[in-house]
């Protein structure tokens, strides 16, 4: 399975783009990108997702390196309510349909 | 649309004892999960429904843990008898059919004392 690497923590301050990284260097070429983010006391939340062309959604951007070994998810104008864990996933393909959650990057947006 | 519904929301029991988590997903979804979230860690799958049937549960502790999806609707996930360790939150996740997006419920938060 591929597997995902991530920053343990990141700050950003509010107003300001976050950029959060994921290496997933061992994905196969029918396995797709998704980000979830949890919130403090809820269930994850799924932001987007991609396969291998950068994508945008009202709430964020991902961006795919052209070998696919790393992504980004950019918040463009991260708030306090963006404030949570965020969960880089492989998904499909060889992978299968499961979500297979790491320890994920707890973004902390500061005033 | 309404989200995924779960209850009880809190749960407090004692070892031994057992205990029913309940879960309502969203209209039309085919594919019911359960994950369970121990504090600090990402969530792990236990069970995946397909309609009414099992596709996965290779990660359930079957000797304590069982679910079961009426209908191919609402599902229950118990325990009995509970230990120590399976303090944690329980979520549930419903998507329209398996490659599609999860969407999660709030989750069930359980403590065995």
């Amino acid at each position: 399975d591929a597997k995902t690497t991530q920053p343990t923590s990141m700050d950003c301050a509010e107003g300001r783009a976050a950029n959060l990284p994921c290496n997933h260097s061992t994905i196969s070429g029918n396995e797709y990108v998704y980000w979830y983010r949890q919130i403090h006391s809820q269930g994850p939340q799924y932001i987007i997702h991609g396969l291998k062309n950068n994508e945008t959604n009202e709430m964020a951007s991902l961006i795919i390196t052209e070998d696919r070994k790393s992504s980004t998810l950019i918040l463009p104008h991260a708030t306090l309510r963006d404030t949570a864990v965020y969960y880089c996933i492989v998904r499909g393909g060889n992978a299968g349909n499961m979500l297979t959650f790491g320890g994920g990057t707890r973004l902390m947006v500061k005033p | 649309e309404a989200g995924v519904a779960q209850s009880p929301r809190y749960k407090i029991i004692e070892k031994r004892q057992s205990v029913a988590f309940w879960c309502n997903p969203i209209s039309g979804h085919a594919t019911l999960y359960w994950y369970q979230q121990i504090l600090g860690q990402g969530p792990k799958l236990l069970i995946q429904f397909q309609n009414n049937g099992v596709v996965d549960d290779s990660q359930l502790p079957k000797d304590r843990f069982s679910a079961e999806r009426l209908k191919g609707v609402d599902s229950t996930l118990k325990i009995q008898p509970a230990k120590l360790e399976d303090s944690a939150v329980y979520l549930c996740a419903s998507s329209l059919d398996r490659f599609y997006e999860q969407y999660f419920g709030p989750g069930t938060r359980l403590t065995v004392t």
